[in-house]
């Protein structure tokens, strides 16, 4: 299994709903990453998990709240969320944290705030 | 501070060669990564330099030089899928954020 999943694929809520995007791996991979991308713009890193500790919060607001329950799983817990936060949200994961490493890529949530 | 550059967009022909260049001000460097990404999709990994040179895979190649901050993906024998945006991200070690993305390179490919 080579591949990093994330459900849903779409997703619509209103500004007062509370949603979660979840990111599976199964590559054994001790990284995991979200980020997000507006149209035409390249990612933008959110959160690390390293180890299953958060190691980098990109200065996110509290809105987006993430979870690591374990080493294959990645989850982004949404509440309060603004128009502007539509975007693509993507997970990545990679063997480690470190230098050399490549970042597999989840398919992405299309989320949309309305 | 980190800045990565990249031309906005290109276009080429099917069956020709195209360059896409990428320079880069990192307070670090710890290697520079290609992802191509169609639109709508997940960025995929195309390939990684950290020396100095040309790496090859296929009709894909990446080119590094540290001491210019400089590096290009070359593209070979142009099919339309290689339609697509090309982002270039550095691995800058001594900052916060384990990869920089650059705008990417959006690259039309016509008949």
């Amino acid at each position: 299994d080579t591949e990093v999943t994330q459900t849903p694929k779409h997703l619509v809520m209103g500004m007062t709903n509370k949603k979660s995007l979840k990111c599976e791996q199964h590559m054994g991979h001790r990284a995991m990453y979200w980020y997000k991308q507006k149209a035409k713009k390249p990612p933008e890193l959110m959160f690390v998990y390293s180890y299953e500790k958060l190691s980098i919060n990109e200065s996110v607001p509290s809105r987006f709240s993430p979870e690591c329950p374990n080493s294959s799983l990645l989850n982004l817990h949404l509440h309060a969320l603004q128009p502007e936060d539509s975007a693509l949200y993507l997970c990545a994961s990679s063997p480690g944290d470190g230098a050399a490493y490549e970042q597999y890529f989840g398919p992405g949530t299309r989320l949309t705030v309305t | 501070g980190q800045n990565i550059d990249q031309p906005t967009e290109m276009t080429a022909t099917e069956g020709a060669i195209v360059q896409i260049n990428c320079t880069y001000q990192t307070s670090g460097f710890n290697g520079l990564f290609w992802y191509q990404q169609h639109a709508g999709e997940a960025p995929t990994f195309l390939s990684y330099n950290v020396l100095d040179g040309l790496e090859e895979k296929g009709r894909f190649s990446s080119f590094l030089s540290r001491s210019k901050g400089y590096s290009y993906l070359l593209l070979k024998e142009l099919q339309m899928k290689d339609s697509a945006s090309y982002l270039c991200a550095v691995r800058d070690h001594t900052g916060n954020t384990p990869l920089v993305f650059g705008k990417g390179t959006r690259l039309s490919v016509i008949a």
